[in-house]
């Protein structure tokens, strides 16, 4: 039972290049979401989904693209990248959409630079 | 809106110190509360929670009592080990459907030998 992966760890990009990072979870949770931690601002989450076929935003959606075709994954795609996008993130996936008795279980986190 | 404030930090402690960590919280409904902690390089994991009012949640050491009278949740732990340096994020989760986590800016405990 690897819990919530995420890939890459580290990526460097140009302003304006797009990249998808990848987020994997195999404990047939329903729900699945991203954040970025950003310092002095806490975790703010950008979209999630409550289940394969269904997304929707988060606080900070802006720049930020998802789908949910399987139940496991639940990719972020950065269409144009920009250095306000410098930030680490971090997927999380609960067996309900019902958060306010859920536990959270976070990935290792994808530390991203745009230059 | 939701939100959470916790404590301006950094705090560094010495092993075997009393710790503190301040939270207060605003909310429409009857949240759930938690306490995550995210150690070096790694991500978040749940550290305790409380569902009602008066209830207190523990782990590893860490209490902490939801009171609903002061919109509080500050976790305690009666002797720090240097192994509880982490970040540390209050969050709550208001009743609803497709409800969301809202965290605190987290803060950093350094606990030095």
């Amino acid at each position: 039972n690897a819990g919530v992966t995420q890939t890459p760890k580290f990526q460097v990009l140009k302003t304006g290049q797009s990249m998808t990072l990848q987020c994997a979870q195999d404990m047939n949770h329903e729900y699945m979401s991203w954040y970025r931690q950003d310092p002095g601002m806490g975790l703010r989450l950008i979209h999630y989904s409550v289940g394969a076929g269904i997304t929707d935003q988060g606080e900070v959606p802006n720049g930020y693209n998802v789908s949910r075709s399987t139940t496991e994954d639940f990719p972020l795609r950065l269409l144009s990248a920009a250095p306000s996008q410098t930030s680490v993130y971090f997927c999380a996936s609960s067996y309900s959409y019902l958060q306010y008795q859920e536990t959270q279980y976070f990935g290792p986190g994808t530390r991203l630079l745009v230059l | 809106g939701d939100s959470v404030t916790q404590m301006e930090g950094p705090v560094t402690l010495s092993e075997e110190a009393f710790l503190t960590i301040n939270c207060t919280y605003t909310a429409t409904g009857y949240p759930s509360l938690f306490w995550y902690v995210q150690y070096p390089g790694e991500g978040l994991q749940l550290l305790l929670k409380a569902t009602k009012a008066d209830d207190k949640g523990s782990n590893k050491g860490f209490e902490a009592t939801y009171r609903k009278e002061t919109t509080s949740f500050h976790l305690e732990k009666g002797s720090v080990q240097v192994s509880d340096s982490a970040v540390y994020f209050c969050a709550l989760s208001d009743t609803g459907a497709n409800s969301k986590l809202t965290f605190g800016k987290g803060i950093t405990l350094s606990v030095r030998p």
